[in-house]
């Protein structure tokens, strides 16, 4: 079946370091890709998407791109901030069926000052 | 222009009541989408409305489970006789009706249901 397999965490990282949250998936047709990111107590936000393959998604800095040939879209950030410190969501949904989100587990990131 | 809500936020139940979680989707949006977030897990679909139809509740526990989007008012999800099991955080989601689908999903806060 479809699925989502994100790095686990939990990641800490120092202020104004470079971000990597690998994101791999599976699926049988042709999906498009998000990160969403849920802050302590709140529901989700998306934070980029892609549609196709190659699409690049961008949004406050975080940038990922779809990767078909190696079934990726892995996150990124070039210098985090104390207030990225969340938790993030890599999921896929399929195109021409009810557009169910399917989730990884999650990734856990604190950024300390 | 309001978000999608959910209530209550928190919901305390004894094994064997009833749960009702309540969500109003984004005004404008004809389409809501069911999760729930077990602990230290990822979000898992259960059930997609619109309004007056169930369309995909291939995720939705065969028993006690149950949800509806009636033409007026909220999406309604049911749990009926709970079980620890059943603890968890519920959410739920929304979009409208675009052609072509991709539509984003606009998600409410969650209600968390802990079951004593």
């Amino acid at each position: 079946g479809d699925s989502v397999t994100q790095m686990e965490g939990p990641v800490t990282l120092s202020e104004e370091a470079f971000l990597t949250i690998n994101c791999t998936y599976t699926a049988t047709g042709y999906p498009s890709l998000f990160w969403y990111v849920q802050y302590p107590g709140e529901g989700l936000q998306l934070l980029l998407k892609a549609t196709k393959a190659d699409d690049k998604g961008s949004n406050k800095g975080f940038e990922a791109t779809y990767r078909k040939e190696t079934t990726s879209f892995h996150l990124e950030k070039g210098s985090v901030q104390v207030s990225d410190s969340a938790v993030y969501f890599c999921a896929l949904s399929l195109q021409g069926g009810s557009e169910k989100l399917v989730f990884g587990k999650g990734t856990k990131l604190t950024v300390n000052p | 222009n309001a978000g999608v809500m959910q209530n209550p936020r928190h919901l305390v139940r004894r094994r064997g009541q009833e749960a009702r979680l309540r969500c109003s989707p984004m005004k404008g949006h004809s389409h809501v989408y069911w999760y729930r977030q077990l602990p230290e897990e990822g979000l898992k679909f259960m059930v997609y409305l619109q309004k007056e139809n169930i369309i995909d509740e291939s995720g939705m526990p065969k028993e006690r489970f149950s949800a509806e989007f009636p033409k007026e008012g909220p999406s309604i999800l049911r749990i009926q006789q709970v079980v620890r099991g059943d603890s968890a955080a519920y959410f739920c989601a929304s979009s409208p009706f675009l052609a072509g689908g991709r539509d984003e999903q606009f998600f409410g806060p969650g209600t968390r249901l802990t079951v004593l």
